[in-house]
């Protein structure tokens, strides 16, 4: 089956950087996304990674590594808008093609 | 340009009855998924049309149906409603068909009692 794995919390302080970590476990798929989530809000598309690498948009980085089953959001200069949950989602490849979710991480930004 | 509208925002059923969601696609997109997100299973794939057709289905029962009509627009239809299916239903768009950055619209907050 597929299955994508994130810590459930992270807690930072304002100005730090974080990295959130997704790893998964799937046959085949075609790239990794990530969203943000605040709460009572609708998820939000932040960045895509359909080759390894790093893929920097803004403050926010996204990181791939398909031999290593492995990705990463990198949230830097943190603010506290930035308190949500982040989940990290794989289009899946071949027939099926739909998007399969990580369970979300929440992050608490701190003052 | 308009983002996803769903409607209604907010829905209170007893158990055994049915109950149809509505979601406007922002315009142009031709690509409608439905998500269910409960607090326990996250995020779930429902489905996803596509000029009308259903393109892929996640792993729900038949209970759970949906279609979409020429002009984007897409219905989801959940008929003997059972006390489990209280959730967020969530329909997102995209430009292309399983498009990897999707559109969300705010979500139908569904209760069964």
């Amino acid at each position: 089956g597929q299955s994508l794995e994130q810590p459930s919390e992270v807690t930072a302080v304002e100005g730090a950087i974080v990295q959130i970590n997704c790893t998964y476990q799937t046959s085949g798929f075609y790239g990794l996304s990530w969203y943000q989530q605040h709460d009572g809000g609708a998820p939000t598309f932040l960045s895509y990674n359909a080759l390894d690498g790093l893929e920097e948009t803004g403050r926010f980085s996204s990181f791939l590594s398909r031999s290593d089953s492995y990705g990463y959001l990198l949230l830097q200069e943190l603010q506290m808008k930035d308190s949500a949950s982040y989940f990290c989602a794989v289009r899946l490849g071949g027939s099926q093609g739909n998007l399969i979710f990580g369970k979300g991480t929440k992050l608490s930004v701190k003052p | 340009k308009a983002g996803v509208t769903q409607t209604p925002r907010y829905l209170i059923k007893t158990r055994g009855q049915q109950v149809t969601l509505s979601c406007s696609p922002i315009s142009g997109h031709r690509s409608v998924s439905w998500y269910q997100q409960t607090p326990g299973q996250g995020l779930q794939f429902l489905f996803e049309y596509f000029s009308e057709t259903q393109r892929n289905k996640g792993n729900f029962p038949g209970r759970f149906s949906g279609r979409q009509f020429s002009n984007s627009r897409s219905e989801m239809n959940v008929s003997t409603l059972e006390l489990g299916d209280s959730a967020l239903y969530l329909c997102a768009s995209s430009l292309v068909k399983t498009g990897d950055e999707q559109y969300f619209g705010p979500g139908t907050r569904l209760t069964v009692t």
